[in-house]
């Protein structure tokens, strides 16, 4: 069974801070791993995504994640918060055979601060 | 393109009623999927249509049903609503299945309360 954990449910950072959500996954097959922003009354969009094609991953608004193997990590980092980036954000996890079926994280309510 | 649409965007059931919800997919995507996002239980997947075919299925009660018609549209029905069943349900289109290929579009979701 594929699963993933968010540690930190809120985390707080200044304006001009780095951003760094921690996601840690389980899978027993290679894991294609997602992470997703939602902003208030809004559906989710996705940041960014991990397919095996390379390990460091650029997104949108100018966050990237790296996928860690041996720490079973995909981490989201963002060096300079800005106060447009304060909303939900969940990591995900699917595999090949899964179908589009996404396996969310609970989820860290970023909140920045001036 | 349009994005996903979702109708209604709000509803007030009670329990025991029946609700549907519609989900009109991005032109050119043929897969669907379903999910409920409550607070208490986060975002659960609930099923994933295709080409009007049921391809996955979430662990969700038999009160809990969709389908998808011809022009990718899909519906999902609740029957005898209960107060758990409050919840934002977000729909998401893709053009194929494929996490590894494809990328999914969700849309504003609909917001059920039960009563």
């Amino acid at each position: 069974a594929q699963s993933v954990t968010q540690l930190g449910s809120h985390v707080s950072v200044s304006e001009g801070a780095l951003v760094l959500l921690r996601c840690n996954y389980s899978s027993s097959v290679p894991p294609y791993l997602f992470w997703y922003v939602q902003y208030p009354n809004q559906g989710l969009q996705l940041l960014l995504k991990y397919t095996s094609a390379a390990t460091l991953v650029k997104g949108i608004n100018g966050f990237e994640a790296e996928f860690k193997k041996s720490e079973t990590s995909f981490h989201l980092t963002k060096p300079s918060a800005h106060m447009s980036d304060a909303a939900e954000y969940f990591c995900a996890v699917s595999f090949t055979g899964g179908g589009n079926k996404l396996t969310f994280g609970t989820g860290t309510q970023l909140k920045v601060e001036l | 393109k349009a994005g996903v649409t979702q109708t209604p965007r709000y509803l007030i059931k009670t329990r025991g009623q029946q609700v549907t919800l519609s989900c009109s997919p991005i032109s050119g995507h043929r897969s669907v999927s379903w999910y409920q996002q409550t607070p208490g239980q986060g975002l659960q997947f609930l099923f994933e249509y295709f080409s009007e075919t049921q391809r996955n299925k979430g662990n969700f009660p038999g009160r809990f049903s969709g389908r998808q018609f011809s022009n990718s549209r899909s519906e999902m029905n609740v029957s005898t609503l209960e107060l758990g069943d409050s919840a934002l349900y977000l729909c998401a289109s893709s053009e194929t299945v494929g996490p590894s290929t494809d990328t999914q579009y969700f849309g504003p979701g609909t917001r059920l309360t039960v009563l």
